[in-house]
């Protein structure tokens, strides 16, 4: 079975710094989706961004971007220019041959003035 | 357009009574998928339906909860009877053309049972 893990529960950044999250999945398929999903103090969740796994070019949107390392099961995601909204927790996600996300637990990023 | 759209935004009731959760997908999408989010065991997935076709319910937890959609743009999930360890945020998303593409949430439904 397919398993997605955040080592980091809580991380934090100075606003206008860098910041990256981590990821780590398990899987044996070849061929899968994974993203990152964010949920603010108002609890939508909010698709960050989406990496496929037969593309070895990282997904970007404006200031987050990620590491996709297919041989590692690793996918970090990193904010650039921190800005005080950024603050929530942050989901990582994988979806591979069934239609289910399965999530990992989540990084509860703080953003400090 | 509209996105996902849940209701109620919350709910309180006590121990034992139905609780209907209700949700309406993002027209066009014809797939829904119904979650739980708790602090002990995160995101679940509990149902999900393709073009109003169960697929996978294997994550409901027990006999109490069933879900339903009836047409392509309404669902419901209920608990009956409804106990405490039921409170937790509950989430509808839709997507277009399975799981591997993003999935549009809903404002969630926190549930408390008292």
């Amino acid at each position: 079975a397919q398993t997605v893990t955040q080592s980091q529960p809580e991380m934090s950044v100075q606003e206008a710094e860098t910041v990256t999250l981590s990821c780590t999945y398990d899987t044996s398929e070849s061929d899968y989706y994974l993203f990152w999903y964010k949920q603010p103090p108002s609890r939508q969740m909010i698709l960050v961004i989406r990496q496929e796994a037969y593309k070895q070019q990282n997904a970007t949107e404006n200031r987050f971007s990620v590491n996709f390392q297919k041989a590692a099961k690793s996918f970090s995601l990193k904010i650039s220019d921190s800005q005080l909204g950024d603050a929530a927790m942050y989901f990582c996600a994988y979806n591979g041959d069934t239609d289910k996300l399965i999530f990992g637990t989540g990084t509860r990023l703080q953003v400090f003035p | 357009d509209a996105g996902v759209i849940q209701s109620p935004r919350h709910e309180v009731t006590e121990m034992g009574q139905e609780v209907t959760l209700r949700c309406k997908p993002i027209s066009g999408h014809d797939y829904l998928f119904w979650y739980r989010q708790t602090m002990m065991r995160g995101l679940e997935l509990l149902i999900y339906f393709n073009n109003n076709v169960p697929i996978d319910d294997s994550g409901m937890p027990e006999d109490r909860f069933s879900a339903k959609m009836p047409n392509a743009s309404f669902s419901t999930l209920k608990i009956q009877p409804s106990e405490p360890r039921d409170s937790a945020v509950y989430f509808c998303a839709s997507s277009f053309a399975g799981g591997f593409r993003p999935q549009h949430f809903g404002d969630g439904t926190r549930l408390s049972i008292l």
